[in-house]
């Protein structure tokens, strides 16, 4: 059972225009989420995070939303640059020491110029 | 600070062999953390361990194996390969725990033949 879930495999964006990712979690004990980013041939790479006591976060042209009533948490990426292009990951743990992140199964974002 | 070092990057092996896979976690992180990618999955969670002692599990059968050594560098170890074992095997590691920020090393790809 997927307790973190990414349902758009793919997500095709012009540059300069928003990018949208979305994730949902059915976990209501998940307190701490984040995105990685990955391109091929590497490891993830931290994005950005965001505590359950915050709605929202922001860094750069990355910005984090959480709606957790609806348990459901958004990437929104200002200006979309090709270099953006890349599987992004959503995960999420809760507050239990040792309890390991959980990740989705990533969507694919490209980024066309 | 180096990060996360995996060795090897590559590996080809045959049904029913053993492999090892090592990584080496960034100076001072004490906790390191396996995670297996396959194509189409998310990255699921294999093991972690903190202090040389294994703290948390996932979900995969008993031909999966870690250790972990004094100065935090980490060990997997896979018997009796499968073909569903090819996969991107992820290091990461992070100070205290899983649950907290991760940094990821570029994975070891492991073909099962």
């Amino acid at each position: 059972d997927q307790q973190v879930k990414q349902n758009s495999p793919s997500l095709s964006v012009q540059e300069g225009r928003i990018s949208i990712l979305n994730c949902d979690y059915t976990n209501s004990m998940f307190d701490y989420f984040l995105w990685y980013k990955k391109y091929p041939a590497e490891g993830p790479t931290f994005l950005i995070s965001i505590s359950s006591i915050k709605d929202k976060n922001e860094d750069g042209r990355f910005t984090v939303f959480l709606n957790k009533s609806a348990k459901h948490l958004s990437l929104h990426i200002v200006p979309s640059q090709p270099g953006d292009s890349a599987v992004y990951f959503c995960a999420a743990s809760a507050n239990q020491a040792g309890t390991a992140l959980i990740f989705g199964k990533g969507t694919t974002l490209s980024v066309s110029s | 600070k180096a990060g996360v070092t995996q060795t090897p990057r590559y590996l080809i092996k045959t049904r029913g062999q053993q492999v090892t896979l090592s990584c080496s976690p960034i100076s001072g992180h004490r906790s390191v953390s396996w995670y297996q990618q396959t194509p189409g999955q998310g990255l699921q969670f294999l093991f972690e361990y903190f202090s040389e002692t294994q703290r948390n599990k996932g979900n995969f059968p008993g031909r999966f194996s870690g250790r972990q050594f004094s100065n935090s560098r980490s060990e997997m170890n896979v018997s009796t390969l499968e073909l569903g074992d090819s996969a991107l095997y992820l290091c990461a590691s992070s100070l205290w725990g899983p649950d907290e920020k991760l940094f990821f090393g570029s994975g070891t790809q492991l073909s099962v033949l």
